[in-house]
């Protein structure tokens, strides 16, 4: 079974409007962490946003928010007012309390902005 | 900021040959992994280190792969005879501690490889 879906392959916003990128995950540990990574074209992984199981707030970094929903395992990403450069592959991550050091990372989600 | 430096960034090499690919982790950091993602799929999980010693590997980290810290800045991962499923691009990621389950992993730029 997949840990981590991310079910939109392709994605297309506006530049300057809001976008949501879907990532659901399974897991039966009480404890665990979910990250956001973006991959341009040059191929680099930049860390996002973090997400903790037991956070009460949902995680907020400048224009990324993660739209934290427990009971449904959802962990989505919102990117507001986007810009071009947020074009680029995003992959939704987790790491598990019982396998503590392995991050399994889901498909991605390929995202253009338009202009 | 500091960030996770990874030399080369290209690497071609032929089939059945030895590569070394090296990392520079962030300095303060304690846990050390290798990622590899073939092109266009998901990145998948290698190796982690810590202390010295392996602490997981995945079922792709087989006897052709080793890793090593051979002084107090690099960390290295050693395929010693590349087959072509090898070519991929090969991230290594550095986290600073493991006091709690949410301690961020920091990527390098990654090495991309292609073995002919």
């Amino acid at each position: 079974a997949q840990k981590i879906t991310q079910t939109q392959p392709g994605m297309f916003v506006q530049e300057k409007e809001a976008v949501t990128l879907d990532c659901t995950y399974d897991t039966s540990d009480p404890s665990y962490g979910l990250f956001w990574y973006k991959q341009p074209s040059s191929g680099e992984m930049i860390f996002l946003i973090y997400q903790g199981s037991y956070d009460q707030q949902n995680a907020t970094e400048g224009r990324y928010s993660l739209n934290f929903q427990k009971a449904r395992k959802s962990a989505n990403l919102v990117i507001s007012a986007s810009q071009l450069g947020d074009s680029a592959m995003y992959f939704c991550a987790m790491r598990e309390e019982t396998s503590y050091d392995k991050v399994i990372f889901g498909p991605g989600t390929s995202l253009s902005v338009i202009p | 900021e500091p960030e996770v430096t990874q030399t080369p960034s290209h690497q071609v090499t032929q089939m059945g040959q030895e590569v070394i690919l090296r990392c520079v982790p962030i300095s303060n950091h304690l846990y050390f992994y290798w990622y590899r993602q073939i092109l266009g799929q998901k990145v998948e999980f290698l190796v982690s280190f810590y202390n010295n010693e392996i602490s997981e590997k995945s079922e792709i980290f087989d006897d052709q792969f080793s890793v090593e810290r051979p002084d107090g800045s690099n960390f290295t991962l050693k395929i010693r005879s590349t087959k072509l499923e090898d070519s991929a691009m090969y991230f290594c990621a550095s986290k600073k501690r493991s006091t709690t389950n949410q301690e961020t992993q920091y990527f390098g730029p990654g090495t991309r490889l292609l073995v002919l």
